[in-house]
Parts: C-alpha cells; sequence; structure tokens
C-alpha cells in the first residue's frame, strides 16, 4: 500500500497570499497518477487535479499542481476566501487507492 | 449534469447489515468505473471498494474484504455495496464517486473521482 503523507497539517494564511501544500508517497507513484481534491465543512470532496497537473473542468488557473514519483505539489496562487478548505491528495497509480490524511488551509 | 444520489444508510447494531444505493443520471453509467469512498466523523477519507463498468471485475479495502460487497445494475443506473458484520469503526459517511482516468496505463481499478455524490451516514452502534 502507498502511504500518502501531506503536510503540513494546518496552513494559516491570509486572501490574496500564494498556498503550497506538499504530498509525498511512500514509493513512487506509477503514471504519476495523483489527484488533488477540495473539500468544505459539510460537503462532498471535489476533484481539483488529476495526472499530478491537469486541472480538472471548471477549476480556476490559480489552482496548479506539479511533481512527479513521490513529491506532489498543490499550488494556490492567489487565496480567495472560498479557497479555505481542506485538501486531499489521492494516489490511483496503484488499484489500492489511498489518499493523504489532508491539510486544513485556515485563514490567518 | 452528471448526479450522484446516495441512499440506505442509518443506524445498524454491531455484526448487522446494510445495503447502500447510489442513483447515477446524466452520463453513460456502464461506459464508467464506480467506487465506494468513505469518512468516518471528523476523519479523512477512505477508499472502499471499486467496480468496472461492466461489473465483472472488483477490488476491495483490506479494511472491508470479505465483509462488503460491490456490485451495479447498469439498466437501472444504480450502484450498490452490501455491507456485513458491521463493526462500529465502519460508521462513516459513503461517497459513491464516478472514475476518472486519462493517458496511458489507465484500467478500472485506477481512477480518480469526478463527481461525487452527497454521501449517506451509516452508524453502527448498540
Amino acid at each position: 500500500e502507498i502511504v500518502l503523507t501531506q503536510s503540513p497539517g494546518t496552513l494559516s494564511l491570509s486572501p490574496g497570499e500564494r498556498a503550497t501544500l506538499s504530498c509525498r508517497a511512500s514509493q513512487s507513484v506509477s503514471s504519476n497518477f495523483l489527484a488533488w481534491y477540495q473539500q468544505k465543512p459539510g460537503q462532498a470532496p471535489r476533484l481539483l487535479i488529476s495526472g499530478a497537473s491537469s486541472r480538472a473542468t471548471g477549476i480556476p488557473d490559480r489552482f496548479s499542481g506539479s511533481g512527479s514519483g513521490t513529491d506532489f505539489t498543490l499550488t494556490i496562487s492567489r487565496l480567495e476566501p472560498e479557497d479555505f478548505a481542506v485538501y486531499y491528495c489521492q494516489q490511483y497509480g496503484s488499484s489500492l487507492i489511498t489518499f493523504g490524511q489532508g491539510t486544513r488551509l485556515e485563514i490567518k | 449534469e452528471v448526479q450522484l444520489l446516495e441512499s440506505g444508510g442509518g443506524l445498524v447494531q454491531p455484526g448487522g447489515s446494510l445495503r447502500l444505493s447510489c442513483a447515477a443520471s446524466g452520463f453513460t453509467f456502464s461506459s464508467y468505473a464506480m467506487s465506494w469512498v468513505r469518512q468516518a466523523p471528523g476523519k479523512g477519507l477512505e477508499w472502499v471498494s471499486v467496480i468496472s463498468g461492466s461489473g465483472d471485475s472488483t477490488y476491495y479495502a483490506d479494511s472491508v474484504k470479505g465483509r462488503f460487497t460491490i456490485s451495479r445494475d447498469n439498466s437501472k443506473n444504480t450502484l450498490y455495496v452490501q455491507m456485513n458484520s458491521l463493526r462500529a469503526e465502519d460508521t462513516a459517511v459513503y461517497y459513491c464517486a464516478k472514475g476518472v482516468c486519462s493517458g496511458g496505463g489507465c484500467y478500472f481499478g485506477r481512477n480518480c473521482f469526478d463527481p461525487w455524490g452527497r454521501g449517506t451516514l451509516v452508524t453502527v452502534s448498540s
């Protein structure tokens, strides 16, 4: 099983600032099959990024994904008030799909 | 518009059984793998199971293998999960999700999820 470790656990920033979230895998993720999701309280997760760097339909271009192998990053270039939420990474390079534990992005 | 609507959640005693359903609309249901993902209260996401578009292939998380059975009825555009021998640690919101994969190396077990349903809460308690 591939273990995904997200850091930091909580990130406190202000609107307009840049956010950088990390996801590290215990082994290389095949085909860079790494996705990022946003989840707000009481809502289902929403797909932001697939294939490590491809934005999903309707996702603003302030969201970008990068990385390969075992190290991946989600960057939000300029935070909007609606971006404060919990973010999860997920690997699907293995048929035993796993998620990271999440990063909470909170307003400073 | 793609829509997924889960139902069947509720309170069940330890050792009991429950069947969840997910009604799909807005896409060609039989062409897509579908998964169940769960989230315990205040916790993170845990993938549970996936089924291929035809329904003839499945995978399960180790935590539910032998107790849960995923299935689908493509004539009714509906996904199911039969949950037996339920434990307190199975308490969670259960989401169904449509599988997505693009590029080389894709097969039914390799998916990210878009979209997700709103979820149905399963509580296992005496």
